[in-house]
């Protein structure tokens, strides 16, 4: 069965980066079915996509992210990872990463990590 | 960035049928398919329907989903204690290049 887990600090300082890793484990990353992604939700909110990346390391990132995003790949230990500098207060929330299938649905998804921004 | 919007809450009691909305634009439920996430309380989002009206395995069927021109709708019934939780319609938004996620709806068993 194909589980995703986030890893990663839990607190990042205001204009810092924020660098979170998932591990795929029950399937391999390059399979060609599939992409990979990131989402998250601040607390008590809704849900935004960051972005996605392939395991040849094509990615595509949410336009509003895009300047702060990168998103990359490591076929060899089966991980994609996400970073997002110049972080602020409204960047505090779970991230979580996600299997991509076609058409676009994420399933499943890891058990999401906090990330606090906070000096 | 909601371009989906939900009424933000449904209700009903164990046994009823409880219907959700999710109203779009014509460049996003209007030209791609629909997915519901299932929320449960602390935890992760799930995949409940996708491709509008399809369940993943594992899904009781329960679950239905429906689409029709820029709207899509996810109905749950005979509506058990357990069902309790967050639901979430999304859908590929070609003019904003995004993937949407609708604004959310909580389900209250009564």
């Amino acid at each position: 069965q194909l589980q995703l887990h986030e890893s990663g600090p839990g607190l990042v300082k205001p204009s810092e980066t924020l660098s979170l890793t998932c591990t795929v484990s029950g399937g391999s990353i390059t399979s060609s079915t599939y992409y990979w992604g990131w989402i998250r939700q601040p607390p008590g909110k809704g849900l935004e996509w960051i972005g996605n990346i392939y395991y040849s390391g094509s990615t595509y990132y949410n336009p509003s992210l895009k300047s702060r995003v990168t998103i990359s790949v490591d076929t060899s230990k089966n991980q994609f990872s996400l970073k997002l500098s110049s972080v602020t207060a409204a960047d505090t929330a779970f991230y979580y990463c996600a299997r991509r299938g076609n058409p676009y649905w994420f399933d499943p998804w890891g058990q999401g990590t906090l990330v606090t921004v906070s000096s | 960035q909601s371009v989906l919007t939900q009424p933000p809450s449904a209700s009903g009691t164990p046994g009823q049928r409880v219907t959700i909305s999710c109203s779009g634009r014509s460049s996003n439920i209007g030209s791609n398919s629909v997915n519901w996430y299932q929320q449960l309380p602390g935890a992760a989002p799930k995949l409940l329907i996708y491709s509008n009206n399809q369940r993943p395995s594992g899904v009781p069927d329960r679950f239905s989903g429906s689409k029709s021109d820029t709207s899509a709708s996810l109905a749950i019934s005979g509506l058990q204690s357990e069902d309790e939780a967050d639901y979430y319609c999304a859908a590929w938004d070609d003019s904003l290049t995004v993937y949407v996620f609708g604004t959310g709806t909580k389900v209250t068993v009564l």
